[in-house]
């Protein structure tokens, strides 16, 4: 089991709709949690990062973190084609004394016009 | 823009030779890190870097070996390339101390090695 998880997609959303992506991760110990964008050829780029159980909402943006059912997943509000990127999903977890920041490998978001 | 330089922005390299790759910030962070990015996989963290001469393996370190004699230059070093060392570099900070901050990446290096 990869200790952090996501589908690789492509997940196909139509303009205007909500797009849902999911993260799981191994370590109940897990910290921190950081949704990245990006786009093709470019680097990624912070959305937003959540600490705590519950929604954090950033505009169009809302991450929900579960830490009990070990996940957190990143919604998108009314989806433009500008938002068709991969979504990186990166979870800070403990490591020796310490803490690793651990990436799963994306998920291809695609927003059809 | 967390103000970070990478150069170059496109290598390609004969296997055998080394290679360095530089990343630059303009903001006077303490940490800073190296990391690749290859299809299928999911970031992965080569070294990193907590000061001055302060650098640390990362998951991915065999083959590399990593420089930081001033605060804004972090340089990678690929002491003899190999063919599984074509990938996407990334340098990145981290604003805070490290730990739970969250990191900003520069615009990345494209090397491949033949």
């Amino acid at each position: 089991q990869k200790e952090v998880e996501q589908n690789s997609g492509p997940l196909s959303v139509p303009e205007g709709a909500i797009a849902s992506l999911n993260c799981t991760y191994s370590d109940r110990g897990s910290q921190s949690f950081f949704w990245y964008r990006q786009y093709s050829g470019k680097s990624p780029e912070l959305i937003m990062f959540i600490y705590s159980n519950g929604d954090k909402e950033d505009g169009r943006f809302t991450a929900q973190l579960n830490k009990a059912s070990q996940y957190v997943s990143l919604l998108i509000r009314d989806s433009q084609p500008s938002d068709s990127a991969t979504y990186l999903c990166a979870v800070n977890i403990p490591r020796d004394s310490n803490y690793q920041l651990i990436w799963g490998a994306g998920t291809k978001l695609i927003i059809k016009p | 823009d967390a103000g970070i330089t990478q150069s170059p922005r496109h290598k390609v390299t004969e296997t055998g030779t080394p290679v360095t790759l530089r990343c630059h910030q303009t903001e006077n962070h303490r940490y800073m890190y190296w990391y690749r990015q290859d299809p299928g996989h999911g970031l992965r963290l080569i070294h990193y870097s907590y000061g001055v001469k302060d650098t640390d393996k990362g998951e991915v370190s065999d083959g590399y070996s990593v420089s930081r004699s001033k605060t804004e230059d972090f340089l990678l070093t690929l002491e003899s390339a190999t063919s599984s060392q074509t990938s996407v570099y990334f340098c990145a900070i981290t604003k805070g101390q490290g730990g739970n901050s969250p990191l900003h990446f520069g615009n990345g290096t494209r090397l491949t090695v033949t």
